[in-house]
């Protein structure tokens, strides 16, 4: 069954580094978002495309955070620098299109420590 | 207030127990999403449903629209059932308006 695919799964950083993750969604699928999930809590979006465009990037903290997904198809979020709060874990989710209805499927997650 | 709440927050059954997750929201919606996450997971779709109700081995989701509730229910649940089990009301473009998640501990 196809899957939404993310890199690392655990990933453990120094305050101030830089870090990367990387999304490849279902094949087809338009839709990639971003999600942030402290321990605890349940996910919050952080960025949302539509094929290689933002849609809705509201709660991207866009002094230390961005986004891309160049070519319409796999994605990279970047953290730099990081911070002690980032630690959490990243999810990244694909649909078909946007239209509300359409199943939203998960990757595994990206765990991120920031010591 | 969160738009979506669930009760209850946390659940702990005997293996084997019937159990029920309950979710209301308080915006009109056309779907509503149950996702289930295991400890340190990932998250997975378990339903997608708009009306009525679906089934999928032990777990049955339904939903009343017009009373903006629905239910996920588990038969004869087993310790592999323990997780986090989310509602989820998509939004603007399939943005997606999570509940408060229910810890649910099946123990033997």
């Amino acid at each position: 069954e196809a899957e939404v695919a993310q890199s690392p799964r655990y990933k453990i950083t120094e305050k101030s580094q830089a870090v990367a993750f990387w999304c490849d969604p279902i094949s087809g699928h338009a839709t990639l978002y971003w999600y942030r999930q402290i321990l605890g809590q349940g996910p919050e979006l952080l960025v949302q495309f539509q094929d290689e465009s933002v849609v809705d990037d509201s709660q991207l903290p866009k002094d230390r955070f961005s986004a891309e997904r160049l070519k319409g198809v796999d994605s990279t979020l970047k953290i730099q620098p990081a911070e002690l709060g980032d630690s959490a874990m990243y999810l990244c989710a694909s649909s078909q299109d946007r239209t509300t209805g359409n199943t939203i499927y998960f990757g595994e997650g990206s765990w991120l420590t920031v010591v | 207030k969160n738009e979506v709440e669930q009760s209850p927050q946390n659940l702990t059954a005997q293996e084997g127990e019937f159990i029920t997750i309950n979710c209301s929201y308080s915006v009109g919606i056309s779907a509503l999403h149950w996702l289930q996450q295991h400890p340190g997971g990932g998250i997975v779709s378990l339903f997608m449903l708009s009306s009525g109700k679906k089934k999928h081995g032990r777990l049955i989701a339904t939903i009343n629209i017009q009373e903006k509730h629905s239910s996920l229910h588990i038969t004869a649940s087993h310790p592999r059932d323990s997780a986090v089990y989310i509602c989820a009301r998509p939004g603007t473009a399939s943005k997606l308006t999570f509940g408060t998640g229910t810890r649910l501990q099946v123990t033997l």
